[in-house]
């Protein structure tokens, strides 16, 4: 059965500095992984995502995540954070069935 | 383009009553999945049509269930609401079967609120 496993419900960091928000998947097969967004009152947003081309994907609004196979992990990151990138994320994995499974979810917190 | 549109978008109902939730996808789209999203538990996957046919269920009692239209447009209904069913119900639409290579689009979302 597939799963996701994102460490840390909520990570602080201040402006300017790096973000990172770690993800860790189980899968059987190859997966297709995703990032995703939520800002408050409203539905999800795709920020990136890695369908077996290069291993190291871009997103939107500078971030990027980097799908390493032999630690099943698809960490998500950003050189310099923005007041605007507070927001909830979700890494989510899908195997090609029926259903995209989302991880539990990690609260970016930006300080000025 | 219009994205994908769920309503109402906030509702508050009693213990024992039921509930209707429609999504209407993106044009084009014949993916259809809902997730239920609380605080406690996230994101959880409710099921997944295409093509009017349920092809995925999640872990969820028989009192949750769905249907698609032939137009693509998708409802949900919850019966003999209780307490725990209180949360945000997302809609996500789909050009391929599960988003399995492509993205999910996902709606604004049906706030429940059961008291």
């Amino acid at each position: 059965a597939q799963s996701v496993t994102q460490l840390g419900s909520h990570v602080s960091v201040s402006e300017g500095a790096l973000v990172l928000l770690r993800c860790n998947y189980s899968s059987s097969v190859p997966p297709y992984l995703f990032w995703y967004v939520q800002y408050p009152n409203q539905g999800l947003q795709l920020l990136l995502k890695y369908t077996s081309a290069a291993t190291l994907v871009k997103g939107i609004n500078g971030f990027e995540a980097e799908f390493k196979k032999s630690e099943t992990s698809f960490h998500l990151t950003k050189p310099s954070a923005h007041m605007s990138d507070a927001a909830e994320y979700f890494c989510a994995v899908n195997t090609g069935g029926f259903k995209t499974i989302f991880g539990a979810g990690t609260r970016l917190f930006v300080k000025a | 383009k219009a994205g994908v549109t769920q309503t109402p978008r906030y509702l508050i109902k009693t213990r024992g009553q039921q509930v209707t939730l429609s999504c209407s996808p993106i044009s084009g789209h014949r993916s259809v999945s809902w997730y239920q999203q609380t605080p406690g538990q996230g994101l959880q996957f409710l099921f997944e049509y295409f093509s009017e046919t349920q092809r995925n269920k999640g872990n969820f009692p028989g009192r949750f269930s769905g249907r698609q239209f032939s137009n693509s447009r998708s409802e949900m209904n919850v019966s003999t609401l209780e307490l725990g069913d209180s949360a945000l119900y997302l809609c996500a639409s789909s050009l391929e079967v599960g988003g399995n290579t492509g993205e999910l689009f996902f709606g604004e979302g049906s706030r429940l609120t059961v008291l």
